[in-house]
């Protein structure tokens, strides 16, 4: 069975652009959550959606937001963007939010110039 | 706030020693603890985790330990392999939560 697919795999930006990160879950996996991890750290919460509903928010701006599709994919948006959100943006899937077991994708490195 | 510690930030063993990695947690609610490996341009493979009814869980040559009075939780490797190293993570959460809390990770290199 294929894991959790991300894409693109790498992308460059230039500061104050928007971006749009994807993601698919593992077949069956209807949680989605997103992940900021900075060169050096653990990864950061960002959201987690569940049957399309956001079910939680981290300690991050307004600028970032995200969606789930009734297909359980979701995409990840982060507006005017900064230098320092460039990151790996990981995406994690689990069976039901209730679910503790979180599984990761390979991420996307996103930089920022 | 809910913070996670980790130590060592780095571990280098030789082929064939064990490698112990520690981590300490704050919020006294969390009773779910993973531990994650990364390795180079891939995301984090779950590889093992404990729950806050049990205070040992062992898959071979890995071996989790918590004690919940200390808040403290450790990953165990034996027979360290060369395929080891990587950057190992940990991290807690609470009941049915969404949200992992990681430490800052532990890069663990054996030697062969």
């Amino acid at each position: 069975d294929a894991g959790v697919t991300q894409s693109p795999t790498h992308l460059i930006k230039t500061r104050g652009q928007h971006v749009t990160l994807r993601c698919s879950p593992i077949s069956g996996h209807k949680s989605v959550s997103w992940y900021q991890q900075v060169l050096g750290q653990g990864p950061q919460f960002i959201f987690q959606y569940y049957e399309k509903e956001e079910r939680g928010r981290g300690n991050f701006p307004d600028r970032f937001s995200a969606r789930q599709f009734p297909n359980y994919s979701s995409e990840l948006n982060v507006n005017a963007l900064l230098l320092g959100d460039s990151a790996l943006y990981l995406c994690a899937s689990s069976f039901t939010q209730g679910t503790y077991e979180q599984y990761f994708g390979p991420g996307t490195r996103l930089t920022v110039t | 706030g809910e913070n996670v510690e980790q130590h060592p930030s780095t571990l280098s063993v030789q082929e064939g020693d064990s490698a112990v990695i520690k981590c300490t947690y704050s919020d006294s609610a969390s009773n779910y603890f993973p531990w994650y490996k990364q390795e180079l341009g891939k995301g984090p493979q779950l590889i093992i985790d404990i729950r806050s009814n049990v205070g040992e869980k062992k898959d071979q040559r890995i071996a989790v330990t918590l004690n919940k009075t200390a808040k403290h939780f450790s990953l165990h490797i034996t027979e360290t392999q060369p395929e080891d190293s990587a950057v190992y993570f940990c991290a807690a959460s609470r009941d049915s939560s969404y949200k992992l809390i990681f430490g800052s990770g532990t890069r663990l290199l054996v030697r062969p």
